[in-house]
């Protein structure tokens, strides 16, 4: 149990446009749901947390409008970054909250911006 | 400023040889402690977890040690195998979310 998925796994987009990326729990409900960003070698850099039905809380030095969060439902979480450009390129990684502090992760989506 | 200090940054053990990843915090808020393995290009995976009302927790070849007074917690890998070579990250989680370590790059050497 606890499985969290993602989708795509990887994109290449062109600079300027969007892209979304879709965190859901398969198995299990989460009212929260948190999206972190890890550059290679480096540790998980947290940049928001998801609550179902309410706005996201976004970390510091995180710009909230061009990372667009939406948790529509307790299985799915988005994460859209609008008018990507190349220094948003980056490793993408969801996980959802079962139980008190219990995050499973999802695969990860790495996001290349040309 | 990194709330959560890991260490080593890497090691290499050989195979059935003991990994042991140490992790110290300030925070005394954190009351839960898990650990997390992660493989190049995945997401990280739950390895186990402590809470603060226990010192010590075994799954398998995986053990916590946890030393409330110290604030600190470690990870003992035994008997290490090939398959255990990743980066494995400690975090302390207090509620709202959790802070994690820099990492620990693991290589076991057959």
């Amino acid at each position: 149990g606890a499985v969290v998925s993602q989708h795509p796994s990887w994109v290449i987009c062109k600079s300027g446009t969007s892209v979304k990326i879709e965190c859901r729990s398969l198995d299990f409900q989460a009212t929260t749901m948190f999206w972190y960003r890890q550059f290679p070698k480096q540790s998980l850099m947290l940049m928001a947390t998801s609550n179902e039905g309410s706005k996201a809380t976004y970390e510091q030095g995180v710009e909230k409008d061009k990372f667009l969060i939406n948790h529509a439902s307790l299985t799915l979480s988005t994460l859209t970054v609008t008018s990507a450009h190349p220094e948003d390129s980056s490793f993408y990684i969801c996980s959802a909250e079962r139980g008190r502090e219990t995050q499973y992760f999802g695969p990860g989506t790495r996001l290349l911006v040309l | 400023q990194q709330q959560v200090k890991q260490s080593p940054q890497s090691l290499i053990v050989q195979k059935g040889g003991i990994s042991i990843i140490n992790c110290a915090y300030e925070n005394t808020a954190f009351d839960y402690f898990p650990w997390y393995q992660q493989f190049p290009g995945k997401g990280p995976a739950l390895l186990i977890a402590i809470r603060p009302d226990v010192s010590e927790k075994k799954e398998g070849r995986f053990t916590i040690s946890f030393n409330k007074s110290a604030k600190q917690f470690s990870l003992h890998i035994m008997d290490s195998q090939p398959g255990d070579s990743a980066t494995y990250f400690c975090a302390a989680g207090d509620d709202y979310k959790l802070s994690f370590g820099a990492g620990t790059t693991v290589t076991v050497r057959a």
